[in-house]
């Protein structure tokens, strides 16, 4: 089992809808990164959250600690936020390791 | 301008062979980072430097060499190529080590053959 796992793992919507990506860790962390990943190939950094909430246009990023839990949901979705959505997290022991979770493909139709 | 940059973008190559991928960042950050991502996608950190100076290395084998000329510069060198290296090859920079917002190059696509 990752240490990082990311759910679903596939996701197709209408344009218009709510989206919410989860993310859960079985470590402890110190922070955690949401980023996008275009079809394209490019990796975009989204947030970077430690505790609570963040937002960004349309984009909105929480994180439970206690729960070792994330969530990133999109209002509004449009086709242009069709991509893989990758959660990675960073240890909060040793070397500070960064993981990363799979990745949630997400499709969403005009 | 590019904030970070990776050059070739493409490499296709013969077993055995030794290689470099270049990467530089204008950005000024203190950090850099290269990152391996697999045919499945899945993501993995190799190295980082910060100011020059190696500070993370993870299980990564010895015939990948990482070398920082300067803070802007991490190049990756992989020496007896093997079809497991084939891989997108992503370096990143940031002004924080790990916490700090992570800017991406284009990637380096490697096909060993």
């Amino acid at each position: 089992k990752n240490e990082v796992e990311q759910s679903p793992q596939n996701l197709t919507a209408q344009e218009g809808e709510f989206i919410t990506i989860n993310c859960s860790y079985s470590v402890g962390i110190s922070a955690l990164h949401w980023l996008q990943q275009h079809p394209g190939g490019g990796i975009v950094s989204l947030f970077m959250l430690s505790s609570g909430k963040k937002k960004h246009g349309r984009l909105i990023a929480t994180i439970n600690i206690q729960e070792k839990h994330s969530s990133l949901h999109i209002t509004a979705s449009h086709p242009r936020d069709s991509a893989v959505y990758i959660c990675a997290v960073i240890s909060n022991f040793g070397n500070e390791k960064l993981t990363f979770g799979t990745g949630t493909r997400l499709t969403i139709i005009p | 301008d590019t904030a970070v940059s990776q050059t070739p973008k493409y490499l296709v190559t013969q077993m055995g062979n030794d290689k470099s991928i270049k990467c530089e960042q204008n950005l000024g950050h203190d950090t850099m980072y290269w990152y391996k991502q697999d045919s499945k996608k899945f993501l993995k950190i190799m190295f980082s430097y910060n100011n020059k100076e190696l500070i993370i290395n993870e299980t990564v084998p010895n015939r990948f060499s990482p070398k920082s000329p300067d803070k802007a510069h991490l190049n990756l060198h992989i020496n007896s190529l093997e079809l497991g290296d084939s891989a997108v090859y992503f370096c990143a920079s940031s002004q924080v080590v790990r916490r700090g917002t992570q800017y991406f190059g284009p990637g380096t696509r490697l096909l060993v053959l």
